[in-house]
């Protein structure tokens, strides 16, 4: 996908350490969001940002947080991993309304 | 938790058959999407649906958004050993206190055997 960027692709913590899982896009898109996926759930929405400057959780929020500082980079963060978080975490973006969605490679993350 | 029930869970079938699965939600939602994810990659945009009763395809694939607004279907034909992969449906929310919001069902598993 020509124009974003996620990283890491790979992370391994120890439980307790803090991480910052970075995505940003040079489209110009307003929406953005951090989802991650457990064999058999799924794609759970943890937060999204309709907007520059604006975040609102989805379904599975706790023990993360988010930011949007500005419209092209939106970060999720980690301040104290559990290894409940171990799992694959996708940023996705979209331009606004009635608009595609696209997806990030991935990073996998394991918490030990 | 999940607002999109999306089913079959998972699908066995052979090379040449017709697939269809679909997504249901007690939510009205303003885009459907159709998404393929292979092992190990970020799931992969097949279809977008931006208005109620809109029928589109895309090769062989082909997907409907419901009248009601609250849910969608996706059929492949003649289904090759390629569309193995996981499907999922996903809703997207454009008003009220959910506006931008993208949620996703839980996927549908396809295996063709050749």
């Amino acid at each position: 996908n020509a124009g974003v960027t996620q990283t890491p692709k790979f992370q391994v913590l120890k439980t307790g350490q803090s991480m910052t899982l970075q995505c940003a896009q040079d489209m110009n898109h307003n929406s953005m969001y951090w989802y991650r996926q457990d064999p058999g759930m799924g794609l759970r929405l943890i937060y999204y940002s309709a907007s520059e400057g604006t975040t609102d959780k989805g379904e599975v929020p706790n023990g993360y947080n988010v930011s949007r500082l500005n419209k092209r980079e939106f970060s999720l963060r980690l301040e104290s991993a559990a290894p409940s978080q171990t799992s694959v975490y996708f940023c996705a973006w979209a331009q606004g309304q009635n608009t595609e969605a696209f997806f990030g490679q991935g990073t996998r993350l394991t918490v030990v | 938790g999940q607002q999109l029930n999306q089913s079959p869970q998972s699908m066995f079938i052979q090379e040449g058959e017709d697939v269809s699965m679909n997504c249901t939600s007690s939510s009205i939602f303003n885009t459907w999407l159709w998404y393929k994810q292979d092992p190990g990659e970020g799931p992969v945009l097949l279809i977008a649906l931006y208005k109620a009763g809109e029928l589109t395809s895309n090769g062989r694939l082909t997907a409907q958004f419901g009248i009601t607004r609250k849910d969608s279907f996706l059929n492949i034909s003649a289904s090759i050993p390629s569309d193995v992969g996981i499907y999922f449906c996903a809703g997207q929310r454009y008003s009220g206190t959910s506006y931008g919001k993208l949620t996703f069902g839980q996927g549908t598993i396809l295996t063709v055997h050749p």
